[in-house]
Order: structure tokens, then sequence, then C-alpha cells
């Protein structure tokens, strides 16, 4: 199965700074990597993914870039504002096996 | 369109009783999750289903059983609970396995808890 590790699980930005999470895994064949936020109180959300046939997907202050060879993906955010603060999970998977999600990285915007 | 419904959002149970988490989807997903969450722990997959009548194990489905008897529904009954149950559980809903089209919809989760 799938072996996903998240990093870092904790991640403290001044506001306005960018923040970096990333995600490895272990199967070869997954082909979808998206990123889910969840709020306090609240179920995750989708926030942006990835095929594995583009590196690089960008939806105003996120991105998600792709590594399939080194089998690593990372969300970047930045201009960083206090409603970023967050778990963000990564979730990687591909055909019948579905997603496998990351721990998870909680991100707190210092003001 | 309420999206992913579960009920209820808070429960307490003592060790030994049996309880159902209802979890109903109104967006005609074919697939249907439940995850339970742990502090420190992300998400862990308990049962899925692919479709009415067709359920299948996750990554820790000792303790709870599902069934999947309309699209809409997808109940999940823990018996004989123990306290390694206490957790926060999430149902989740997705037009395909990995989500790709759309994402997964969750609900907003219940937050069990057995003493």
């Amino acid at each position: 199965g799938e072996n996903v590790e998240q990093h870092p699980s904790t991640l403290s930005v001044q506001e306005g700074d960018s923040a970096v999470i990333k995600c490895t895994y272990s199967d070869s064949a997954s082909n979808y990597f998206p990123w889910y936020k969840q709020e306090l109180g609240k179920g995750p959300q989708l926030i942006i993914d990835i095929r594995s046939n583009v590196g690089e997907k960008k939806d105003q202050r996120i991105a998600v870039t792709l590594n399939k060879t080194a089998k690593h993906f990372s969300l970047h955010i930045t201009e960083t504002q206090p409603e970023d603060s967050a778990v963000y999970f990564c979730g990687p998977g591909g055909g019948a096996d579905g997603l496998t999600f990351g721990k998870g990285t909680h991100l707190i915007i210092q003001p | 369109n309420a999206g992913v419904t579960q009920t209820p959002k808070f429960r307490i149970l003592k060790i030994g009783q049996s309880m159902t988490l209802q979890c109903t989807q109104d967006m005609n997903h074919n697939y249907m999750y439940w995850y339970r969450q742990d502090p420190g722990m992300g998400l862990k997959l308990i049962y899925y289903s692919v479709g009415a009548g067709i359920t299948d194990k996750g990554e820790v489905p000792n303790g709870y059983n599902v069934s999947r008897s309309t699209t809409e529904d997808f109940p999940l009954r823990l018996e004989l609970a123990a306290p390694s149950q206490t957790s926060v559980y999430f149902c989740a809903s997705s037009y395909s396995r990995t989500g790709s089209n759309y994402g997964y919809t969750f609900g907003s989760g219940t937050r069990l808890t057995v003493v």
C-alpha cells in the first residue's frame, strides 16, 4: 500500500510570508495528488490538486508542485492571511486504491 | 444542496454500548467512505462503498460494520463500544474513487467519546 509522509507537522509563519508543506509518497502508480484544508470543527475540503502529467498548478495564492521522479509534491501558499490557519492534508492516490492521507500539517499564521 | 450530512454531531457512549452513526449525501455519488481522525494521526479509512449493496474494508475496520442499501445512505455501526473508539468520525462521498473530478465531500463529523 501507499506510504505517505507529510512535513512539517506544525508550521508557524508571519502573516504575509509564504508557507510550504511537503508530501512524500511511495507508490509509483499514484497519479493524482490533492491537498485538503481542514478548518477547526469542520471536515476537510479540497483546495487544489494536480495530475501526474503536470508539474505545477496555481490558483491565486496557492500552488502545488509535483516531482514524480522523487515521489513528492508540495503545497505553496503565498502572502499568507489569518484565514489560512488550518490543518492541511495531502492525499496521493490513483486507480482503485483511492486516496491515502498524510497525518496533516497544522499551519499557524502569526499576526 | 446539503452535501454530506452526519448525525449526531456529538455522542458519549458507555463501554459495551452500541450505536449507529448516520451519513446521507444528496449528490448521487456512488462512492462513500468512513474515516476516523485521531489527534496527530490524520484520517484513517474504516470502510468504503463503491455503490449500493457493495462495501469493503479499509485500513481500520475492526469493531465497526457498515451497510449500503441505497445510494444516499451509508450508516456506520459500532458494536460493543471500547475506549479505543473515542475519535472524530467523518463520512465522505465522491464521484470517482480518487475524487479527481470534484474531490471528496466530507461531512462535518461526529465526535464520539467512549467512557
